[in-house]
């Protein structure tokens, strides 16, 4: 069953604005990370924010964690035509190392 | 690059048919995860090795098995294929067992069963 939620399901901006993708999950979690996926292709890890962070930065992409509210969200800043993308996010859910997926935002920057 | 690697990129066959997929951890990496995407089921866990042994079960069919062996690669197999075993089958590696680490992963096989 899919633990994570991602928010909204679609998004589609102009280059140079900022994107905001939210995620929620339901149970407990040691940590969350994000991916992007191009297209059918690879996974690639953004970012893993640990339970006991709130917030994390990695060039332009800013990662909030709420445990209180069980949701976390992905801050592309300056986007660009290269971001167009799914985010996922995913959970460990404290089931040992298995990660549980989102369904994944589509992104799309427009130039 | 994540530095998993995963063996053959595609892969078409037919109904009944059996393959198998490869991976390659990151070097240092002990953990080894297989998962399936599909477009109904979005991405799923399938199962953990964890310096050879499995460690945990998610949604695997029983015509699907995996191993990883001493050198910490991992193959995963898949016999009786069904048309609904199409899918993306990712790999991904972590350095630890319980997951409080980044996991890693590998550019995918795209698995086509006609």
């Amino acid at each position: 069953s899919q633990q994570g939620e991602e928010d909204p399901q679609a998004l589609s901006i102009q280059e140079g604005e900022n994107a905001t993708m939210n995620c929620s999950y339901k149970t407990s979690i040691n940590n969350l990370q994000w991916y992007r996926q191009n297209s059918g292709r690879g996974l690639v890890h953004l970012i893993l924010i640990r339970s006991n962070e709130r917030e994390k930065h990695s060039g332009r992409l800013r990662v909030t964690l709420d445990t209180s509210k069980k949701s976390s969200s992905l801050l592309i800043t300056a986007s660009r035509a290269a971001d167009t993308a799914s985010y996922f996010c995913a959970t460990d859910a404290r089931q040992g190392g298995k990660l549980i997926f989102g369904q994944g935002t589509e992104l799309s920057v427009k130039p | 690059d994540s530095g998993v690697t995963q063996t053959p990129k595609h892969l078409i066959t037919a109904t009944g048919q059996r393959v198998t997929l490869r991976c390659s951890p990151r070097s240092g990496d002990l953990s080894v995860y297989w998962y399936q995407q599909s477009l109904d089921q979005g991405l799923q866990f399938l199962i953990q090795y964890y310096n050879g042994e499995e460690r945990a079960k998610g949604n695997i069919l029983e015509r699907f098995s995996a191993q990883q062996f001493p050198d910490l690669h991992s193959e995963l197999n898949l016999s009786s294929l069904e048309l609904g075993d199409s899918a993306l089958y990712f790999c991904a590696s972590s350095v630890d067992l319980a997951g409080f680490n980044e996991q890693f992963f590998g550019p995918g096989t795209r698995l086509t069963v006609l």
